[in-house]
Formats: C-alpha cells, sequence, structure tokens
C-alpha cells in the first residue's frame, strides 16, 4: 500500500536555527516529489519538484533532496516568514494524481 | 508559476441546497484539474481528477453524485456539491495540472459552510 509520512507533525525554531523536515514515502512507482508550502486559509504554493534518487534543488533558505525511500526539506538559517505548513506529495508513475502527506507545521520565532 | 483563481472564496449555505465553486487557469491551459478537500489541521485529500472533455475519476469513497465535477474548457473546471450537509463544510481547493512536468498548481481554496 503507498503510504506518505511526514516528520515532525510540527516545529519550533529560533530564528536562524537550521533544520531538517522529512518526507518518508513507500510507492509502488515514483514519477517525482513535490513539495509545497500552505499558508493558513490558502492554497498549497509550489517550492520543488524532484524526480531521482541524488537529485538537489534549492531555493532561497530552503534545500530539497531526494533519496530512494525519503526526501528532506532542508532550512537554513530561518526566519519568521518562513512559518508555514509544508507538504510533500509523491506522484505515482501510475498516473498524475498527487497523494499528500499529513505536512509540518513550522513556526519560527523571532 | 501558473495562476489558477477559485469562485468563491467562501460561501454559505443552507442544508439541502447545492453549492458550485468555479476554478479558472488563468494563463495557461490545463488539460488536467484536481479537486481536493482540507478539513481543519489535516491534509489536503484528492476527491477527484478531471481531464478537458471528459468524465471526471473520482477517489474512493467520494460520492460521484454528490459532488458533480463538470470539466468543460481547458481553463474552467467546477465542482458542484448536491445537497450539500453539515458534515460538507470543508476547505476546497483546486489545482490545474497535465504539464510535462507533473507539477500541479493551486488556487486560493473556497471556504464552504453548511448551516
Amino acid at each position: 500500500e503507498d503510504q506518505v509520512t511526514q516528520s515532525p507533525e510540527a516545529l519550533r525554531l529560533q530564528e536562524g536555527e537550521s533544520s531538517s523536515l522529512n518526507c518518508s514515502y513507500t510507492v509502488s512507482g515514483l514519477r517525482g516529489l513535490f513539495w509545497y508550502r500552505q499558508d493558513p486559509g490558502k492554497g498549497p504554493e509550489f517550492l520543488f519538484t524532484l524526480y531521482s534518487a541524488g537529485e538537489e534543488k534549492e531555493k532561497e533558505r530552503l534545500k530539497a533532496t531526494l533519496t530512494k525511500k525519503e526526501s528532506f526539506l532542508h532550512i537554513t538559517a530561518p526566519k519568521p516568514e518562513d512559518s508555514a505548513t509544508y507538504l510533500c506529495a509523491p506522484c505515482l508513475n501510475t498516473g498524475n494524481q498527487f497523494y499528500f502527506g499529513t505536512g509540518t507545521s513550522l513556526t519560527v520565532i523571532p | 508559476g501558473a495562476v489558477v483563481s477559485q469562485h468563491p472564496s467562501w460561501v454559505i449555505c443552507k442544508s439541502g441546497t447545492s453549492v458550485k465553486i468555479e476554478c479558472r487557469s488563468l494563463d495557461f491551459q490545463a488539460t488536467t484539474m484536481f479537486w481536493y478537500r482540507q478539513f481543519p489541521k489535516q491534509s489536503l485529500m484528492l476527491m477527484a481528477t478531471s481531464n478537458e472533455g471528459s468524465k471526471a475519476t473520482y477517489e474512493q469513497g467520494v460520492e460521484k453524485d454528490k459532488f458533480l465535477i463538470n470539466h468543460a474548457s481547458l481553463t474552467l473546471s467546477t465542482l458542484t456539491v448536491t445537497s450539500a450537509h453539515p458534515e460538507d463544510s470543508s476547505f476546497y481547493i483546486c489545482s490545474a495540472g497535465g504539464g510535462p512536468t507533473y507539477e500541479q498548481y493551486f488556487g486560493p481554496g473556497t471556504r464552504l459552510t453548511v448551516t
């Protein structure tokens, strides 16, 4: 059975305190792994797509990496405006649907 | 990224009535649109996938007669919640995709409250 698990559920960081969010997945065939950011009451905002193990992508303070079983979202020196829920979603190679993980709620304290 | 709009952004309706939510892809032609539902403190749950000009594919457990989806053009998909009940109250979000990179671009969501 295909599964997606994100950890931790919630994370509180001091401004400048770097950390990583984890997305573990067990799927029959991966087309791509997508990361999104969601602010309260809004739709998800696209961050990254990773297609193969070993791939890395960066955007400002965020870097996403991918292995065969998990993906990490590294946040370097976060700022309060990085506070949001971060969602990962594998896309299976049997179609183009996303199956979202439960998300990590990040709070960055000034 | 692509811009997707939803209308209305919030709606309150009485139990038993129907509500239509529009999803528009403003700057690209979306061959596929997706509809999700999100309950408080929970993640997005895929309800259905619609391809332009064909019937929607519903996820297991989603009532297709209750949640009517129409994808009449490459820029517009609609979700109609028929005979809404309080348990249908939720945040409904659409996305547009179908491009070669499989990325989905999300609308801002519609908050539905059924009284």
